[in-house]
């Protein structure tokens, strides 16, 4: 079965600074997607960036960045430049299968809530 | 373009009620799917659905029923509420077949079982 592990509950982060939250999942299948998802306090999910298995390059979305390391495991986010509306949780999350199948649920982390510091 | 849509945004149950949670996509979307949220926990699956007439498990269906009888459509019922059901609902949707395809998530609903 798949699991997401987001180990850092919290986060905190200076404006404009760099900050990484960390994403480590467990998959036996070669073909998958890894997703960041935000959450504000007013509670909606909004994606943010997406990679795939088999993607060569990191992908990047504006001032998210997704640090995709196949043989370890993790995919990372690293969000640059922060500002105070980052603060949010912030979601890890799989989807096996980029092929023609069905069985496509989306499993996520825990979460981590980072806090950007003015 | 209303996106999902789910109602109602909060509710307050006394244990034993029943109730449905209603769950709408206008994107002619394949894939519908119910999750929990509870603190520390993340977002849990709870039941998920690939097309009309076809439903499955998640990781935390025990006290919830589904069904899916349009495209559109996905209610999650909840037959007996019992207090560990307190909780904030995601219902989510997305194109079926592969998982590159990003879920699009409605706004959530509260329900809270005393």
């Amino acid at each position: 079965a798949q699991k997401i592990t987001q180990t850092q509950p919290g986060m905190f982060v200076q404006e404009k600074e760099a900050v990484t939250l960390d994403c480590t999942y467990d998959t036996s299948d070669p073909s998958y997607g890894l997703f960041w998802y935000k959450q504000p306090s007013s509670g909606e999910m909004i994606f943010l960036i997406y990679q795939g298995s088999y993607d060569q390059q990191n992908a990047t979305e504006g001032r998210y960045s997704l640090n995709f390391q196949k043989a370890r495991k993790s995919a990372n986010l690293v969000i640059s430049a922060s500002q105070l509306g980052d603060s949010a949780m912030y979601f890890c999350a799989m989807r096996e299968g980029l092929l023609w199948d069905n069985n496509n649920d989306m499993r996520f982390g825990a979460g981590t809530r980072l806090t950007v510091k003015p | 373009n209303a996106g999902v849509t789910q109602t109602p945004k909060f509710q307050v149950l006394k244990t034993g009620q029943s109730m449905t949670l209603q769950c709408a996509q206008d994107m002619n979307h394949e894939y519908m799917s119910w999750y929990r949220q509870d603190p520390g926990m993340g977002l849990r699956l709870i039941h998920y659905s690939v097309g009309a007439g076809i439903t499955d498990q998640g990781e935390v269906p025990n006290g919830y029923n589904v069904s899916r009888s349009t495209t559109e459509d996905f209610p999650l019922r909840l037959l007996s509420a019992a207090p560990s059901q307190t909780s904030v609902y995601f219902c989510a949707s997305s194109l079926a077949g592969s998982g590159a395809n990003v879920l699009t998530f409605g706004a959530g609903s509260r329900l809270t079982v005393l």
